[in-house]
């Protein structure tokens, strides 16, 4: 069975700080891997994706995110964050079965930007 | 352009009342999702759709039903037997050619 754990509920940093959101992933074979980003009341976008290849992976609005896969790890990062930044941030684990995807969700990370 | 129509985007129900929930998607997408939302507990699977005319229970499928009967199309009931139904309600979808989902941006419900 697939699983993804988001060891932190909740992080706060300052703006222009750096970020590391961690995520760590269950899974039998090479997965896909991505990060989805969801402001209040809102639905979840996409912000990146790894399913082979670079194990650096850039993503939209300036994130990016490492697979390393002996520590079954998939770290996002940005090197400077700013206010709009503020949401919260899923990381999942998928497969194609058939016709579909069948992706697993983390429990979220709530990030919260300090001026 | 192309995306995931949820509506309403808030909703109430009273004790006893079915709801349904729309979905409408313009991406000709193949497959498509239901998700459940509750702070604290990520995202959780209710009902998902190959293609039409068929669907598949997710992992928390009891007090929910859905139909495909378009292929744009996937509505979810959250009828009287689901328990606890306040939540926050995810519509997604996927095509083979790309991985990931879109998502809709959501309904909430509200028992009252």
């Amino acid at each position: 069975a697939q699983s993804v754990t988001q060891p932190d509920i909740h992080i706060t940093v300052s703006e222009g700080a750096s970020l590391e959101l961690r995520c760590n992933y269950s899974y039998g074979a090479t997965p896909y891997l991505f990060w989805y980003v969801q402001s209040p009341g809102q639905g979840l976008q996409l912000l990146l994706k790894y399913f082979s290849g670079d194990t650096l992976v850039q993503g939209i609005k300036g994130f990016e995110a490492e697979f390393k896969r002996s520590q079954s790890s998939f770290n996002l990062r940005k090197p400077s964050v700013h206010w709009s930044d503020a949401a919260e941030y899923f990381c999942a684990v998928g497969r194609h079965s058939g016709g579909y995807q069948k992706v697993t969700f983390g429990t979220g990370t709530k990030l919260q930007v300090i001026p | 352009d192309g995306g995931i129509t949820q509506s309403p985007k808030y909703l109430f129900r009273k004790e006893g009342q079915n709801v349904t929930l729309s979905c409408e998607q313009n991406l000709n997408h193949d497959a498509m999702y239901w998700y459940r939302q509750d702070p604290g507990q990520g995202l959780r699977l209710i009902y998902y759709s190959q293609i039409v005319n068929d669907f598949q229970k997710g992992d928390i499928a009891e007090g929910y039903s859905v139909s495909r009967e378009k292929k744009e199309s996937f509505p979810l009931t959250v009828t009287s037997a689901q328990k606890n139904p306040t939540a926050f309600y995810l519509c997604a979808s996927s095509s083979d050619r790309a991985y990931g989902y879109t998502f809709g941006s959501g309904t909430r419900l509200t028992v009252v």
